[in-house]
């Protein structure tokens, strides 16, 4: 199995800030990777694919970067809307999230 | 606009078969061009995918998993649907139907996702 980290566990950061979320592959994915947003009581929605492909409807301020084993999202300025629990997840072989990323307000 | 709406039983009692379906609507389940998935979240934790199905019955089911787990089509109601046999505690999470992509040919990223319905098991 492929075995999905992410760092850090919980970020605070204020409106405005660079934020910077990585996931780690236990073995090399390509680019074959995805990056979900979800708020409480909300189904995950669906921000990159295939590492940095921006999905559509998804603000520019959100970017994905990473090849191989190691992969990050950053926001480049972050909104009120940002603050929620971010997920990657690999499908080079079935299908692995990692264990979440909360942002919240520092 | 595609939507996927989960359907079940509020409560499960240990030992039990749960059984879910999700209704589709915007798109059909025979569009060769996506896989049609479960993914289940324990409460307070992460996501966990649970198994995904083709437009021809073809299914991945997560290999970390026991295979209690069957996953089956209905496209005359444009639906499909979960079982889970034999449950536990352990298995009380909120329960997502979420359309996938399609990598090779096999399952990619999720891009519509139902609500998610919860599902205590609970004697």
């Amino acid at each position: 199995d492929i075995q999905m980290t992410q760092s850090p566990s919980t970020l605070s950061a204020s409106v405005g800030d660079r934020v910077t979320i990585t996931c780690r592959a236990s073995q090399s994915i390509s680019r074959w990777l995805a990056w979900y947003q979800q708020k409480p009581g909300k189904a995950p929605k669906l921000l990159i694919y295939k590492g940095s492909s921006l999905e559509s409807g998804v603000p520019s301020r959100f970017s994905g970067s990473g090849s191989g084993t190691e992969f990050t999202l950053t926001i480049s300025s972050l909104q009120p809307d940002d603050f929620a629990t971010y997920y990657c997840q690999q499908y080079q072989s079935y299908s692995t999230f990692g264990q979440g990323t909360n942002v919240d307000i520092k | 606009q595609v939507q996927l709406q989960e359907s079940g039983p509020g409560l499960v009692k240990p030992s039990q078969t749960l059984s879910l379906t999700c209704t589709v609507s915007g798109d059909s389940i025979s569009n060769g061009g996506y896989s049609w998935s479960w993914i289940r979240q324990h409460p307070g934790k992460g996501l966990e995918w649970i198994g995904s199905i083709f437009y021809n019955g073809g299914t991945y089911s997560n290999p970390s998993l026991k295979s209690r787990f069957t996953i089956s089509l209905d496209t005359s109601k444009n639906q499909f649907s979960l079982r889970l046999t034999s449950v536990t505690a352990a298995d009380t999470a909120v329960y997502y139907c979420a359309r996938g992509t399609i990598f090779g040919m096999t399952i990619a990223y999720f891009d519509y996702w139902g609500q998610g319905t919860l599902v205590p098991v609970s004697s």
